[in-house]
């Protein structure tokens, strides 16, 4: 089955500044990527996702790449805002299953400084 | 909408003591799922539901069943539970694919099980 793997486990960076947030995958048939924003006592909520046929995909201060290659894929969010600060999740799809089903990576706690 | 709805948010409960975790939605989605959230693990998949009446085991399946008797409900029981089962708990659901071509999750709010 699939396995992704997300770097780093915790982000820190100040208001207006960069975070990225990269993850790995093993099943080259895997086509669908999408990035989960978890805010404190909630459950994930999708906020941006990419398909393999698309190697970038942008939404407002949010971007995803994708290389197939490699087989690993970014998010990207520029001028993080202290609202940003959650736990973020990547996933990948268990290549050739009707289901689509779903594995996560470990998470990434992101906090932005004021 | 009230979306995905989870009962109870916390529950302590002794080893060996059994439980159902509920989860029921009013999005009229065909798959639900169980995660289970440990630090450092990110989520993962219990079991999951493509149809009432139709059920499957995930990646850590041991010491939980389900069943699925209407598109609604997808209740998650604990048998006998052990301090292995602390966790945090998320019900999730989504279209069937050939709807929304990709496994869009909506998640509940989470239940805390603390297992002592």
């Amino acid at each position: 089955g699939e396995n992704v793997e997300q770097h780093p486990s915790t982000l820190s960076v100040q208001e207006g500044d960069s975070a990225v947030i990269k993850c790995t995958y093993s099943d080259s048939a895997s086509n669908y990527f999408p990035w989960y924003k978890q805010e404190l006592g909630k459950g994930p909520q999708l906020i941006i996702d990419i398909r393999s046929n698309v190697g970038e995909k942008k939404d407002q201060r949010i971007a995803v790449t994708l290389n197939k290659t490699a087989k690993h894929f970014s998010l990207h969010i520029t001028e993080t805002q202290p609202e940003d600060s959650a736990v973020y999740f990547c996933a990948g799809t268990d290549g050739g299953t009707s289901y689509g089903k779903l594995t996560f990576g470990q998470g990434t706690i992101l906090t932005v400084h004021p | 909408n009230a979306g995905v709805t989870q009962t109870p948010k916390f529950q302590v409960l002794k080893t060996g003591q059994s439980m159902t975790l509920q989860c029921a939605q009013d999005m009229n989605h065909e798959y639900m799922s169980w995660y289970r959230q440990d630090p450092g693990m990110g989520l993962r998949l219990i079991h999951y539901s493509v149809g009432a009446g139709i059920t499957d085991q995930g990646e850590v399946p041991n010491g939980y069943n389900v069943s699925r008797s209407t598109t609604e409900d997808f209740p998650l029981r604990l048998l006998s539970a052990a301090p292995s089962q602390t966790s945090v708990y998320f019900c999730a659901s989504s279209h069937r694919l050939a709807v929304s071509g990709a496994n869009v999750l909506t998640f509940g709010a989470g239940s805390r099980l603390t297992v002592l």
